[in-house]
């Protein structure tokens, strides 16, 4: 069974720029997350999906980030205007139950 | 908001060694509690998860929790040198069950001495 897939996997961008991230879960998973994740850090739930629909956003920076899974597989997590702050790993996962698990990741530089 | 608390370490087991790693939890009603490992580099990956019902033992790993003192341990015997990681505990955000979005510790870092 493949994994969680996402790409780019990394990225160096300037600060004010955007950026955008893709996420292919595992296949019959309903549920999707973004995860960010500083260095040094645990992960930081940005967003969680119940097939296309928004479980919960309340720490997604709605002001320069959003999320979108249309058709209920793909995922896409963009970054408008990018901050320094924003360099991180930002990670999806995916799960049908309690157990959830994560994608490669994608290493995000803000210079 | 739920809090996890983890030492951060590093904690340093000689290899054949039980290795000890433990997180406190904020939230007395959380039901589940998940344990990650993350190489450097790389993504968390799950090893276990327990519920409130009971310790959990699964090849060289045991999961014991203790609710009186809202701590779960992850214990890992005759420790290899490849159980160089660093441990993430997590619980569900919410409700503590289903496929809620977790809250995680900073993570300890575990290295194992040959």
């Amino acid at each position: 069974e493949a994994g969680v897939a996402q790409s780019p996997r990394y990225k160096i961008i300037e600060k004010r720029q955007s950026v955008a991230f893709w996420c292919n879960p595992i296949s019959g998973h309903a549920t999707l997350y973004w995860y960010q994740q500083i260095l040094g850090q645990g992960p930081k739930l940005l967003i969680q999906f119940q097939n296309n629909g928004v479980v919960d956003d309340s720490q997604l920076p709605k002001d320069r980030f959003s999320a979108e899974r249309l058709k209920g597989v793909d995922s896409t997590l963009k970054i408008q205007p990018a901050k320094l702050e924003d360099s991180a790993v930002y990670l999806c996962a995916s799960s049908s139950g309690p157990e959830q698990y994560f994608g490669p990741g994608t290493r995000l530089t803000v210079t | 908001q739920k809090e996890v608390e983890q030492n951060s370490g590093p904690l340093s087991v000689p290899e054949g060694a039980i290795a000890s790693l433990n997180c406190t939890y904020s939230d007395r009603g959380s039901q589940s509690f998940f344990w990650y490992r993350q190489y450097s580099g790389k993504s968390p990956e799950l090893i276990m998860f327990i519920y409130s019902n009971g310790d959990k033992e699964d090849g060289r790993f045991t999961a014991q929790l203790n609710k009186a003192s809202q701590y779960v341990s992850l214990l890992i015997r005759d420790s290899q040198p490849s159980d160089s990681a660093t441990y993430l505990c997590a619980v569900p955000m919410y409700s503590g069950g289903g496929a809620d979005g977790l809250t995680f510790g900073k993570g300890t870092h575990l290295i194992i001495q040959p």
